[in-house]
């Protein structure tokens, strides 16, 4: 079974500052790794997605990850947050082996001090 | 773009009592989820739904627990009979073809 773990629960940064969140998978297959934002009060918004291809992916917002297999992870940046960054990341995972049932970890809150 | 859409945004209910979230996914999609988040914690997957039936359900989806699609457009989740504890925030989803999953806004349900 796929699991997934986010190793910071809480970051506090301020505007400007570099942001990477962390993101471990468990699963021994192929895996398809995304990161969701969910701003305060919204609901869940794709931030960006690996499928197969450039290990390093970039989403919206000037975010991107970069999957490297041999760690199994996914890990989340961007180089200068802002305010509006405020909010919780989801990494999650699917397969096609789980019928594409996508496996979500615990979430970071990001809170970017203005 | 395209978006999926839920009804209603917030749903309060007395325990015990049964409710019906609804969702209108996608137009084109083929797979149907319903995930819920407690608050504070993360999103877990409830059920998926393929080809008019159940593809796949999580332990928390017990026998109070049932999906439908009754028509082409519409996705329901009912709770037959509410627990306190059935209060969540409910996802729905979808997708075509890739696994990339599209989420709703959610229904946020409150039982009392």
């Amino acid at each position: 079974a796929q699991s997934v773990s986010q190793h910071n629960h809480h970051v506090i940064l301020s505007e400007a500052a570099s942001l990477e969140l962390g993101c471990n998978y468990s699963y021994g297959g192929t895996v398809n790794l995304f990161w969701y934002v969910q701003y305060p009060g919204q609901h869940l918004q794709l931030l960006l997605k690996y499928f197969s291809g450039d290990p390093l992916v970039k989403g919206i917002k000037g975010f991107e990850a970069e999957f490297i297999k041999s760690k199994f992870s996914f890990n989340l940046r961007k180089p200068s947050v802002q305010w509006s960054d405020t909010a919780e990341y989801f990494c999650a995972v699917n397969a096609r082996e789980g019928g594409f049932k996508t496996i979500f970890g615990a979430g970071t809150r990001l809170f970017v001090k203005a | 773009e395209p978006e999926v859409t839920q009804t209603p945004s917030h749903q309060v209910t007395q325990m015990g009592q049964e409710v019906i979230l609804r969702c209108v996914p996608i137009s084109n999609h083929l797979y149907f989820y319903w995930y819920r988040q407690i608050l504070g914690q993360k999103v877990e997957f409830l059920v998926s739904f393929y080809n008019n039936e159940i593809s796949e359900k999580s332990e928390i989806f017990d026998d109070q627990f049932s999906v439908e699609r009754p028509d082409g457009s519409n996705f329901t989740l009912k709770i037959r009979s509410t627990k306190l504890e059935d209060s969540a925030m409910y996802f729905c989803a979808s997708r075509l073809l890739l696994p990339a999953v599209i989420f709703g806004p959610g229904t946020r349900l409150t039982v009392t």
